[in-house]
């Protein structure tokens, strides 16, 4: 199984709703990524989590918050968000080292109206 | 810092024939990793071919190859026998020194291929 799933495929908020986009993989993998990517651009990314600890977080505004539950999940839980923060979130799942490839997810199409 | 390069906005193929997509790269890490990845207009981002900084042979996977110059720090992908559902965006890609034990990829602009019939 080298599937990573995404839930929901779609989502359209409110600027004071809260939402929560998920991830989850089985391939044993320990790194699990969030990329926000704007139309026409490349992912440009968010958070890492390395067994299941944040490890790297790319100064991302603080309505933005990981979770990481278990080796296997991975949430994004939004909340108060703008406008300009609609895009495609992919989430990502890797081997710890040595070059693994990173399997992406289908991603969420996200709309903050 | 590592920066990737790929000047090609976009490209036109007709079904069957090969292409070449450019990318360069610029580290000073000796260690590195140059991955490409393909993204359909559904939004997935597939792997497709990974290139070692001391791998001797250039990679290959199927129809794709990697022409690896490390002298001239390219990595071009090659397509041959291109197919309809090729057409997507392409994203070169290279793996940054590790942080807290944690992989970063940084990816060029991407860039547009379209296959004709």
């Amino acid at each position: 199984d080298t599937e990573v799933t995404q839930t929901p495929k779609h989502l359209v908020m409110g600027m004071t709703n809260k939402k929560s986009l998920k991830c989850e993989q089985h391939m044993g993998h320990r790194a699990m990524y969030w990329y926000k990517q704007k139309a026409k651009k490349p992912p440009e990314l968010m958070f890492v989590y390395s067994y299941e600890k944040l490890s790297i977080n790319e100064s991302v505004p603080s309505r933005f918050s990981p979770e990481c539950p278990n080796s296997s999940l991975l949430n994004l839980h939004l909340h108060a968000l703008q406008p300009e923060d609609s895009a495609l979130y992919l989430c990502a799942s890797s081997q710890v080292w040595d070059n693994y490839e990173q399997y992406f997810g289908p991603g969420t199409r996200l709309t903050v109206t | 810092a590592q920066k990737i390069t790929q000047t090609q906005p976009g490209m036109f193929v007709q079904e069957k024939e090969a292409v070449t997509l450019d990318c360069t790269y610029d580290t000073s890490d000796p260690s590195y990793g140059l991955f490409w990845y393909k993204q359909p207009s559904s939004g997935e981002m597939i792997f497709l071919i990974y290139q070692g900084s001391y791998d001797q042979q250039n990679a290959t996977e199927g129809r794709y190859s990697l022409n690896f110059q490390k002298a001239r720090k390219s990595a071009n992908l090659v397509i041959s026998a291109s197919q309809l559902g090729d057409s997507a965006m392409y994203f070169c890609a290279m793996r940054e020194e590790p942080q807290g034990g944690s992989e970063k990829l940084v990816f060029g602009k991407g860039m547009k291929l379209t296959v004709n019939p």
